[in-house]
């Protein structure tokens, strides 16, 4: 069965600090992709970014970063010098592989919210 | 980007009515399209997967009588939930997915049935 964790429940922080947002994943799938979204307050998903299992390198867009690790089953997300617009709840998801080699439904973590004060 | 048109952004309506939901793909053709339904301050639980010219796939747990899912175009998916009970008030929104598999999603539409 396929399983995204988001431990963190809340992480508040003060602007300007770093912060990290964990995730685990489980899954019995040898091909299978990785995805962070970002819900503001006004509800729509905002896409962060999409990762496949055979691509372990790590990312940096801007202020986000994300450190993809097979051999722990994660996929962390930094956000450096933090801001009050990244105020959100952030969902990590994992998605299958379909027989025609594009990707299936998401299965969502139980997301985090970041407050990011000033 | 691609964009995703979800409409309506909010819907109050009386218990035992239908409401429909609409999802457009505006930019590109969408041979899929997912719908998802989310709780306040909860993750975002997988409802049905809609292909376009056939029947929507429903997790379990899912009425399929109970939420309509019809993807009668490349660019349209429309979800009604009949009779609704206050327990469907709900955050519901769609994704549609492109040709070079990637996923968009609508803005939501917040439920209330009264």
């Amino acid at each position: 069965a396929q399983k995204v964790t988001q431990a963190q429940t809340e992480i508040s922080v003060v602007e300007k600090e770093d912060v990290t947002l964990d995730c685990v994943y489980e899954t019995r799938d040898t091909t299978y992709y990785l995805f962070w979204y970002k819900q503001p307050p006004s509800g729509e998903l905002v896409f962060l970014i999409r990762r496949n299992s055979f691509d372990e390198q790590n990312e940096i867009s801007g202020r986000y970063s994300w450190n993809f690790q097979k051999s722990t089953s994660s996929f962390n997300f930094t956000i450096t010098a933090s801001q009050v617009v990244d105020s959100a709840v952030y969902f990590c998801a994992l998605s299958g592989q379909m027989f025609s080699g594009g990707y299936n439904k998401l299965i969502f973590g139980a997301g985090t919210r970041l407050a990011v004060h000033p | 980007g691609a964009v995703v048109s979800q409409h309506p952004s909010r819907v109050i309506c009386k218990s035992g009515t239908s409401v429909k939901i609409e999802c457009r793909s505006l930019d590109f053709q969408a041979t899929t399209m997912f719908w998802y339904r989310q709780f306040p301050k909860q993750s975002l639980m997988l409802m049905a997967t809609s292909n376009e010219g056939s029947k929507a796939t429903y997790e379990q747990g899912v009425e399929k009588d109970k939420f309509l899912i019809n993807h009668a175009s490349l660019t349209l998916s429309t979800l009604t939930v009949t009779s609704a009970h206050p327990e469907d008030s709900s955050f519901y929104i769609c994704s549609a997915r492109t040709s070079n598999e990637k996923l968009f999603f609508g803005s939501g539409t917040q439920l209330s049935v009264l």
